[in-house]
């Protein structure tokens, strides 16, 4: 199947610092590509889709100036958490869709945020 | 809009023995397509089973079938011959067919005992 690559896996950040997600797809070319958040024990919620080439579409409530996404290619796209602080602290998967049938979306294995 | 309801936090099951996880749906799309993850205690989403809308029988991927009955608006996942290793947690998820925009229910614990 298709993959998807994240990185870093775990980052542990200072408040106040920014910090950047890769998010990749490896053998196909991504037109769609989502980034979600999940905190302990919850499911995932979806923060704003991805299209390359176009500005990201974010989901009520998720402030887009301090998650910033970048879908330059068609194979990345990048999650930064601008001025992170304790509460962006938190496990971000992102993943990726080819944009055709059958619309399958394949994730990666994720990045644990640790603000401190 | 979509939803996703799972109504079981947390099932047990013995290992070989076959185990139901509930999901149910709700949407106004004619076509959508349902999913089931699973993600285990790494975090990474492992894809199971797709079932599409107007598909006529049941999807099957080896030991996991989707029990879909359209009428009642239910998607459960059936594994079969459970494992040690099938313990994790397991989402339902729809998509409206044409796009990739998926919404999860809040999923089910499995715990599988030897």
């Amino acid at each position: 199947g298709a993959v998807v690559s994240q990185h870093p896996s775990r980052v542990i950040c200072k408040s106040g610092t920014s910090v950047k997600i890769e998010c990749r797809s490896l053998d196909f070319q991504a037109t769609t590509m989502f980034w979600y958040r999940q905190f302990p024990k919850k499911s995932l919620m979806l923060m704003a889709t991805s299209n390359e080439g176009s500005k990201a579409t974010y989901e009520q409530g998720v402030e887009k100036d301090k998650f910033l996404i970048n879908h330059a290619s068609l194979t990345l796209s990048t999650l930064t958490v601008t001025s992170a602080h304790p509460e962006d602290s938190s496990f971000y998967i992102c993943s990726a869709s080819s944009g055709g049938p059958p619309y399958e979306q394949y994730f990666g294995p994720g990045t644990r945020l640790t603000v401190t | 809009a979509q939803k996703i309801t799972q109504t079981q936090p947390g099932m047990f099951v013995q290992e070989k023995e076959a185990v139901t996880l509930d999901c149910t749906y709700d949407t106004s799309d004619q076509s959508y397509g349902l999913f089931w993850y699973k993600q285990p205690s790494s975090g990474e989403m492992i894809f199971l089973i797709y079932q599409g809308s107007y598909d006529e029988q049941n999807a099957t991927e080896g030991r996991y079938s989707l029990n879909f009955q359209k009428a009642r608006k239910s998607a459960n996942l059936v594994i079969s011959a459970s494992q040690l290793g099938d313990s994790a947690m397991y989402f339902c998820a729809i998509s409206p067919s044409g796009y990739s925009t998926l919404t999860f229910g809040k999923g089910t614990m499995l715990l599988v005992s030897p």
